[in-house]
């Protein structure tokens, strides 16, 4: 069974970039047809999807982050990270990571809280 | 930035069925594939159906989806204390170069 965690600062100042990875265990990260995703959610609102990167190393993003986002994998370590660069108030979520599959997200980290902060 | 549109809440006592509705577009739910998760208080969203209504093993069949046109619903039966959540729709977006959209999300509240 797969496991994902993020982990990565708690808090981030305005302007900044904002970085986060996900270490997945039990499972390689590079085997298998999957995308792995980051997905966030400001307190008390709904979700919004960031982006994914295949195992190939191909990408896609939300357009409306589009400008400021970069996921990237490290087979090495069996972890995909997360940039989002110029970072604003709006931009403080829990930020999770999934694996996704068959274009659903059936597996979860259990999500880190990020404050964009002075 | 939700496209898909949900009720705000709903509410049923144990026992009774509660229909959640999911509203979007040709772009997305009139062309892909819905996904229904459920999101406990301070927990990551689980799957609850996939393809429209598919149920991952372990889901109880008291969860039913559909999806006629441009809409899909989620349907729980046999309601429990325990289905006390907040539930999301999500389904691929075709227009720009695509992304995942999810709906604005349901509190359901057992009474």
């Amino acid at each position: 069974q797969v496991q994902l965690q993020e982990s990565g600062p708690g808090l981030v100042k305005p302007s900044q970039t904002l970085s986060l990875t996900c270490t997945v265990s039990g499972g390689s990260i590079s085997s298998g047809s999957y995308y792995w995703s980051w997905i966030r959610q400001p307190a008390g609102k709904g979700l919004e999807w960031i982006g994914r990167i295949y195992t190939s190393g191909s990408t896609n993003y939300n357009p409306s982050l589009k400008s400021r986002v970069t996921i990237s994998v490290d087979t090495s370590k069996n972890q995909f990270s997360l940039k989002l660069s110029s970072v604003t108030a709006a931009d403080t979520a829990v930020y999770y990571c999934a694996r996704e599959y068959s274009s659903s997200w059936p597996s979860w980290g259990q999500g880190t809280l990020v404050t964009v902060s002075s | 930035q939700s496209v898909l549109t949900q009720p705000p809440s709903a509410s049923g006592t144990p026992g009774q069925r509660v229909t959640i509705s999911c509203s979007g577009s040709s772009s997305n739910i009139g062309s892909n594939y819905v996904y229904w998760y459920q999101q406990l208080p301070g927990t990551a969203p689980k799957l609850l159906i996939y393809r429209n209504n598919q149920r991952p093993s372990g889901v109880p069949d008291r969860f039913s989806g559909s999806k006629s046109g441009t809409s899909a619903s989620l349907a729980i039966s046999g309601l429990r204390s325990e289905d006390e959540a907040d539930y999301y729709c999500a389904a691929w977006d075709d227009s720009l170069s695509g992304l995942y959209v999810f709906g604005t999300g349901t509190k359901v509240t057992v009474l």
